[in-house]
């Protein structure tokens, strides 16, 4: 298994600003993944960060809104930028096991202003 | 596309009975992995149970078991003596293994929110 760390754990930012959030994790993985979760609802996979790569996007997801860093095999950043109130939402990372498992970081709740 | 269907938005048990949580699937790939996945109110996403698609055993971990129907492409979970730390949503997922090009992510049903009544 692996343990992830996010932060922050929460924020509440203005319209218009960014917020960069911190993933790290405590080994190496080649995969991260970063999902946008409504209260109550489902997951919705932003992208996926490959170390050395740039990330790859779902649809509906482009990299001027959502930037994502990944700098090494333990660390990523998802950056929302230019926030509106339809951002609001729990941010989450997660990297995959040796089975395809994911684990998961405890979440970052974002309320925009 | 492969698809995860969870059919009951809310479920409720008794503490100390057995509830089942039911998700269905769609796909063409024939290796695959099945998960279902716990997450309690305000809490992190935990992994409950693994099953691979090419074992025929249902996999079990303590009091959670799971009822694999590979040709029905079914994929229930059964909670036994409930607890009232199990109330939680819990997410059916699937995810294909990397032959054939299958993509990397990891498809989620909508999500099952489990009461359990003292």
């Amino acid at each position: 298994s692996a343990v992830i760390s996010q932060k922050p754990s929460r924020d509440i930012c203005q319209r218009g600003t960014s917020l960069t959030i911190q993933c790290q994790v405590d080994s190496q993985v080649t995969m991260m993944f970063w999902y946008r979760q409504q209260p109550g609802q489902s997951l919705t996979l932003i992208a996926t960060a490959n170390q050395g790569s740039e990330a790859t996007y779902e649809s509906g997801f482009v990299i001027d809104k959502f930037p994502i860093s990944r700098p090494n095999l333990t660390f990523s950043t998802l950056t929302v930028s230019n926030m509106s109130p339809e951002d609001s939402s729990i941010y989450l990372c997660s990297v995959e096991g040796r089975l395809y498992e994911q684990y998961f970081g405890p979440g970052t709740r974002l309320t925009v202003t | 596309a492969q698809t995860v269907t969870q059919s009951q938005p809310e479920m409720s048990v008794q503490e100390a009975e057995t509830v089942t949580l039911s998700c269905t699937y769609d796909t063409s790939e024939s290796d695959y992995y099945l998960f279902w996945y716990k997450q309690p109110p305000s809490r992190q996403m935990i992994l409950v149970i693994r099953q691979e698609a090419y074992k025929q055993q249902n996999a079990t971990e303590n009091r959670f078991s799971v009822n694999f129907q590979k040709a029905a492409k079914s994929f229930s979970l059964k909670i036994s003596d409930s607890q009232l730390g199990d109330a939680a949503m819990y997410f059916c997922a699937y995810r294909a293994t990397l032959y054939g090009g299958a993509t990397n992510k990891l498809i989620f049903g909508t999500g099952t929110l489990l009461a359990v009544q003292p």
